[in-house]
């Protein structure tokens, strides 16, 4: 079936350089891309979204860019921190209320002090 | 700010047996999901609900059975358990309608032995 995943499971950055996490995805009638943040022992944490009809966005520190002719994502974390240090996941969203995500594979960011 | 609450936290269980885990979502979101996520693993979205309704179905087993409560809380019941249910399981809530922006709660971790 149709899926989302990642190019590469880890990413080594060191303090205050900025990262950039892929994601390849297959499902074009998706409306929503959205990426998590899970820390060690928690639940993923919503980091930020992206409608389908847009190819990028900002928000504090995050920039995600859209690709639909190449059905690629990426998320840019500026200046990274000790505290980006995570499994970061894209998922998708069909758009409809309740709809369950489609996650695709995690990256693991490290922080390298 | 208050946050989706699950419990057990942790549950060990011997195959053949049942399972109930709970989720109770943030206050006034009326949609609730439930994920798997097994070991390196993302997360699978199993199945949701919005206003005690069944909203959407994913990939759960059809020995797992869930309902949401006239309180929104919501239950994830697992009968006959197999070595292979052992795994984190992950309660979100949304505001409606959308449920692009899921919360997720710290999980239970559920080991079958």
């Amino acid at each position: 079936g149709e899926s989302v995943g990642l190019h590469l499971p880890t990413l080594s950055v060191q303090e205050g350089d900025n990262s950039i996490i892929n994601c390849a995805y297959s499902n074009s009638a998706s409306d929503y891309f959205i990426w998590y943040k899970q820390e060690s022992g928690k639940g993923p944490q919503f980091i930020i979204d992206i409608r389908s009809n847009m190819d990028k966005r900002q928000g504090q520190r995050v920039t995600v860019l859209l690709n639909k002719t190449v059905k690629h994502l990426s998320l840019q974390i500026a200046a990274t921190q000790p505290g980006d240090s995570a499994v970061y996941f894209c998922a998708e969203h069909s758009g409809g209320g309740a709809d369950g995500l489609t996650f695709g594979k995690g990256t693991h960011l490290i922080i390298q002090p | 700010a208050a946050g989706v609450i699950q419990s057990p936290r942790h549950l060990i269980k011997e195959k053949r047996e049942t399972a109930t885990l709970k989720c109770y979502p943030i206050p006034r979101h009326d949609t609730v999901y439930w994920y798997q996520q097994g070991p390196g693993q993302d997360p699978q979205f199993l199945i949701s609900f919005y206003e005690k309704m069944q909203s959407d179905k994913g990939s759960i087993p059809d020995r797992f059975s869930a309902q949401q409560f006239s309180d929104y809380h919501s239950e994830l019941n697992m009968s006959s358990l197999e070595l292979g249910d052992s795994a984190l399981y992950f309660c979100a809530s949304s505001p409606s309608p959308q449920g692009v922006e899921q919360y997720f709660g710290p999980g239970t971790r559920l080991t079958v032995t």
